[in-house]
């Protein structure tokens, strides 16, 4: 199992571009999730996707749109870039079970720059 | 959501335990407490949850206050690798909410 994947790894974008970040994950998880952490900062929730055909807003969710393509794939697209979106960007996937463990698998991060 | 509060940092020796403290006043009593831990340069991994009993696996263990207003992750032999930001977080629904975390650092 490759687990959680996401590309690029490291990106760089002007001021205005738009790109996409693609998540992968093999684990036939329902739930997925993008955070972003900034230096020195614990992860805050830009948007997830409690299953397949459904999105919804996390706590930070302005500027970025969300696709969840199919089971396996979840993809987080910055439509206009801007410097204050420069953060590394997580992917994650959930498994539940009933002993209340809610297991979040994370993916090794998108390092992004908007200059 | 209920929060936590934990230190900005604390220090241990290679091979001694550490007791990492974690403060969650406002729990409810269906929230479970959750760990993760993040390496550098990688993202999160769970240590450990629990709800009111203490609970061990092969990462660590959970100690539990009795009024669960307060919980501690024991690492009982911290190594070099265990050097990391741990979360300590209150689960409620299915979003975990992150807060800055305890950055251990490990001395040998």
């Amino acid at each position: 199992n490759a687990g959680v994947t996401q590309t690029p790894k490291f990106q760089v974008l002007k001021t205005g571009q738009s790109m996409t970040l693609q998540c992968a994950q093999d684990m036939n998880h329902n739930s997925m999730y993008w955070y972003r952490q900034d230096p020195g900062m614990g992860l805050r929730l830009i948007y997830y996707s409690a299953s397949e055909g459904t999105t919804d807003k996390g706590e930070v969710p302005n500027g970025y749109n969300v696709s969840r393509l199919n089971k396996r794939e979840f993809s987080l697209r910055l439509e206009s870039a801007a410097p204050s979106q420069t953060s590394v960007y997580f992917c994650a996937s959930q498994a539940f079970f009933r002993t209340g463990l809610y297991e979040q698998y994370f993916g090794p991060g998108t390092r992004l720059t908007v200059t | 959501d209920a929060k936590t509060t934990q230190p900005n940092s604390m220090e241990s020796n290679e091979e001694e335990p550490v007791h990492l403290p974690c403060n969650h006043s406002t729990i409810s009593g269906t929230d479970y407490i959750h760990w993760y831990r993040q390496l550098p340069s990688q993202g999160p991994e769970y240590v450990i949850h629990g709800l009111t009993s203490n609970v061990n696996n092969r990462m660590a263990s959970l100690a539990i206050a009795e009024d669960r207003k307060s919980s501690t992750l024991i690492l009982h032999r911290a190594t070099l690798r265990d050097a990391a930001v741990y979360y300590c977080i209150l689960l409620h629904g299915n979003k975990l909410v992150f807060g800055a975390g305890t950055i251990l650092r490990v001395k040998s």
